[in-house]
């Protein structure tokens, strides 16, 4: 299946930073790419859609001004939380969709570990 | 999006087969149901999707009533390594929509 290459794995900061997120089609382009959080023992919630070359369209209850995605190629998104704060910390996982036929089937990244100190 | 219901959990032991049952009554003549597989600290995996009767690949085999308003993944033979949380989702998987709302999932346990 097609791969999806997320960076960094894991990442520590300190509270107030920021830190980004970079997410990569590796052998398809993607128009498309989501952006998902999971809390410990928790099911994936979408935080937003991730449109090339467009904004992107947040979940209800999602703070865009915390969380900046840009997709500004067919292979590449990122998400920035920006002033990272404790209750930030999380797994963050992006997923891209690769057309086969008339159906697609997403394909997810490792996930980046966020902990913010 | 159709919501779907699955079980919680479920245990197992080596060699045995699993079904995993998801209800999805609410389901739309253009939706898809698709199953991902998640180990811990890592992404969702794709196992299988289909639209109707059965599919099967080399991980996996996916039953699909006629009425389709449930599907069943069946895993032959699991293993330790197939220990994790199955989801099920259903959506319409055309080009133009395709946002994906994850479920509880099933936690499947198997033990040697």
């Amino acid at each position: 299946g097609a791969v999806v290459s997320q960076h960094p794995s894991w990442v520590i900061c300190k509270s107030g930073t920021s830190v980004k997120i970079e997410c990569r089609s590796l052998d398809f382009q993607a128009t498309t790419m989501f952006w998902y959080r999971q809390f410990p023992k928790q099911s994936l919630m979408l935080m937003a859609t991730s449109n090339e070359g467009s904004k992107a369209t947040y979940e209800q209850g999602v703070e865009k001004d915390k969380f900046l995605i840009n997709h500004a190629s067919l292979t590449l998104s990122t998400l920035t939380v920006t002033s990272a704060h404790p209750e930030d910390s999380s797994f963050y996982i992006c997923s891209a969709r690769e057309r086969a036929g008339v159906v697609g089937i997403q394909y997810f990244g490792a996930g980046t570990r966020l902990s913010v100190l | 999006l159709a919501k779907t219901t699955q079980p919680i959990s479920m245990d197992s032991y080596e060699g045995q087969e699993v079904n995993i049952t998801c209800s999805h009554n609410n389901i739309a003549t253009n939706d898809y149901i698709t199953w991902y597989q998640q180990f811990p600290s890592q992404g969702p995996r794709f196992i299988i999707q289909g639209y109707k009767t059965k599919v099967t690949n080399e991980v996996a085999s996916l039953f699909i009533p006629a009425d389709r308003k449930s599907s069943t993944l069946s895993l032959p033979r699991v293993s330790l390594s197939d220990t994790a949380v199955y989801y099920c989702l259903v959506g319409d998987w055309a080009w133009n929509t395709d946002k994906l709302i994850f479920g509880t999932g099933t936690r499947l346990q198997v033990f040697p």
